[in-house]
């Protein structure tokens, strides 16, 4: 069982650069997620989707965009990545139940 | 704003202590309140709770969840080092969005 997949697990960032976090779920989930967490601190919503098609902002979606064309991929997209985006980034899926979570991103900026 | 605390933020025992964290919240529509182990990577799920005064067990882990005052407590018995963690506490919100607290760290000492 997948699960929730996301990749890369690690990257390191040059300031300016852009990048795609990609998660993919097997579940058949409406629900996905993009959390960012930094050290020492819990996770802040940054976008999320109820289905494909449909997106909306969370808590700290600047910086961010997303896109939803189907229901198993949820890409995150850093345009012009800057040092406050180095943070471990979290992809997560539900359909009516817990929250199920990928491996995590760990993404450092400099 | 949904908000979700815990406490205490950090804590530290020996083993065969046990121990209560802490979560309270002031979110007055929800679908559930969840428990997280997070250890160094995704979090992995613990309990589920959504009917008040309805303890939930899975071995040396219980947890109650009181909606009248707001509150919910994990209890974890015989602590063992592997127990060692962040114990994060998040309510579902209809789908919308888990609002996550800060996290309890946990540290074991054998």
């Amino acid at each position: 069982n997948a699960g929730v997949t996301q990749t890369p697990k690690f990257r390191i960032l040059k300031i300016g650069q852009s990048m795609t976090l990609q998660c993919t779920q097997d579940m058949n989930h409406n629900y996905m997620y993009w959390y960012r967490q930094d050290p020492g601190m819990g996770l802040k919503l940054i976008y999320y989707s109820v289905g494909a098609g449909i997106t909306d902002k969370g808590e700290v979606p600047n910086g961010y965009n997303v896109s939803r064309s189907t229901t198993e991929d949820f890409p995150l997209r850093l345009e012009l990545a800057a040092p406050s985006q180095t943070s471990v980034y979290f992809c997560a899926s539900n359909q009516n139940t817990e929250a199920f979570f990928g491996q995590g991103t760990r993404l450092t900026v400099v | 704003e949904d908000k979700v605390v815990q406490s205490p933020l950090s804590l530290v025992v020996h083993e065969g202590d046990t121990v209560t964290l802490n979560c309270s919240y002031e979110v007055t529509n929800f679908r559930s309140l969840l428990w997280y182990k997070q250890e160094k990577k995704a979090p992995t799920f613990l309990f589920m709770l959504t009917s008040s005064g309805i303890e939930k067990k899975s071995g040396r882990l219980s947890s109650i969840l009181d909606k009248k005052e707001l509150f919910s407590i994990l209890n974890i018995t015989a602590t063992q080092t592997g127990d060692s963690a962040v114990y994060l506490c998040a309510l579902d919100n209809y789908g919308q969005n888990f609002v996550f607290g800060p996290g309890t760290r946990l540290s074991v000492l054998p």
